[in-house]
């Protein structure tokens, strides 16, 4: 059984300061790791993805990824109130059917 | 920017109705998926279409569902027979391979 966990918070930070959110995973054969975006009753927007070990920066966010530990995270900087949210991580072990597994989300609240 | 469609936003639906949710996915995307989200809980995957046929499925989709791309842009999941427990949030998904977009979903209630 695959596995993706996540705690699912509440994760409270004020504005402006560093929001970090976290996953694990349980499949070794993983390859592709997402963050998902996930505001109440609407579906899931894509906002990052890591293919490779190491840090990916895309403006207030980055994700990291460590095959090794199985594990990868997000970190916000600058969080805005805008961000308040649950974000997903999803993880493909790019089989033919390119299925993502999803941890249960993390709810984020950037307090102003 | 291109993004995934689905009709309709809202279904209500007797249990033992049929039901046909659509997609249009991204017009240049090549995998199609639909994944649905029970009220609080986590995301499942429930199959995956490419070069119209099913490429992968889920221990959730039985024999009660279908997919289909009846033309050169729908993409639609059938619920033959629904059930109390099919109420959902069904999301329609597409991608190149590589990163999944998804749609805005169906809401499915099922009375």
């Amino acid at each position: 059984q695959k596995e993706v966990e996540q705690n699912s918070g509440p994760l409270s930070v004020p504005e402006g300061a560093i929001a970090s959110l976290n996953c694990t995973y349980s499949d070794r054969g993983s390859q592709s790791f997402f963050w998902y975006r996930q505001y109440s009753g609407k579906s899931p927007e894509l906002i990052m993805f890591i293919y490779s070990n190491g840090d990916k920066e895309d403006g207030r966010f980055t994700a990291q990824l460590n095959k090794a530990s199985q594990y990868v995270s997000l970190l916000i900087r600058d969080s805005q109130p805008s961000d308040s949210a649950t974000y997903l991580c999803a993880v493909n072990n790019n089989n033919a059917g390119n299925m993502l597994t999803f941890g249960g989300g993390t709810r984020l609240m950037v307090k102003p | 920017e291109p993004e995934v469609t689905q009709t309709p936003s809202h279904q209500v639906t007797q249990m033992g109705q049929e039901v046909i949710l659509r997609c249009v996915p991204i017009s240049n995307h090549l995998y199609f998926y639909w994944y649905r989200q029970i009220l609080g809980q986590k995301v499942e995957f429930l199959v995956s279409f490419y070069n119209n046929e099913i490429s992968e499925k889920s221990e959730i989709f039985d024999d009660q569902f279908s997919v289909e791309r009846p033309d050169g842009s729908n993409f639609t999941l059938k619920i033959r027979s629904t059930k109390l427990e099919d109420s959902a949030m069904y999301f329609c998904a597409s991608s190149r391979p590589g990163e999944q977009y998804f749609g805005p979903g169906t809401r499915l209630t099922v009375t």
